[in-house]
């Protein structure tokens, strides 16, 4: 059966550093998303993607995080300077289109910042 | 504000018997309500959803109920088995006039299956 990627399953790094996270969709897939889940809840979306187009990105804090699909495939979601309370899980999610509501998750990159 | 809301935190139950988690919701556009499983280190999979347009869904072992009215949805699992023990999410979204798979995720319910 087909997954979403993603790379790497595990991060530490220091805070004011630099990080980033890259994610897969399943093949043929238009509409991507990358939610962040705190430890204890629930995942919270971060940006949504329609092909390379950015269709929300309300809830991503843009002084320190940036999103990318240039060819409209893979993702990269990147976070500069890291924080202590970036620590959390990053789900990449996967869909046909904007139009169905079943999402696929990917594992996640589990990233935490000392 | 939380949109969704999500009890209880977490739940024991036997082999066998039928553990059931509730969910609230305040925005009266929602219209799809989806419930998935995560188990650890893995992401959220999808367990089934129902629409406000049907009072219940059953997928298997799996029902959920909904009660418009209400604004309130629940998740049964009939005979649950030790492999079901994960936690369970509900979900909801507005799927009609954009923001299409936006779900709103409550915080999650913790479910342990004892042999």
């Amino acid at each position: 059966e087909a997954e979403v990627a993603q790379s790497p399953r595990y991060k530490i790094t220091e805070k004011s550093q630099a990080v980033a996270f890259w994610c897969d969709p399943i093949s043929g897939h238009a509409t991507l998303y990358w939610y962040r889940q705190i430890l204890g809840q629930g995942p919270e979306l971060l940006v949504q993607f329609q092909d390379e187009s950015v269709v929300d990105d309300s809830q991503l804090p843009k002084d320190r995080f940036s999103a990318e699909r240039l060819k409209g495939v893979d993702s990269t979601l990147k976070i500069q300077p890291a924080e202590l309370g970036d620590s959390a899980m990053y789900l990449c999610a996967s869909s046909l289109d904007a139009t169905n509501e079943k999402l696929f998750f990917g594992s996640g990159t589990q990233l935490s910042v000392l | 504000q939380q949109q969704v809301k999500q009890s209880p935190q977490s739940l024991i139950v036997q082999k066998g018997g039928i553990p059931i988690i509730n969910c609230a919701y305040e925005n009266t556009a929602f219209d799809y309500f989806p419930w998935y499983q995560q188990f650890p280190g893995k992401g959220p999979a999808l367990l089934i959803a129902i629409r406000p347009d049907v009072s219940e869904k059953k997928e298997g072992r799996f029902t959920i109920s909904f009660n418009k009215s209400a604004k309130q949805f629940s998740l049964h699992i009939m005979d649950s088995q030790p492999g079901d023990s994960a936690t369970y999410f509900c979900a909801a979204s507005k799927t009609r006039g954009g923001s299409q798979g936006n779900l709103i995720f409550g915080k999650g319910t913790k479910l342990s299956v004892k042999p």
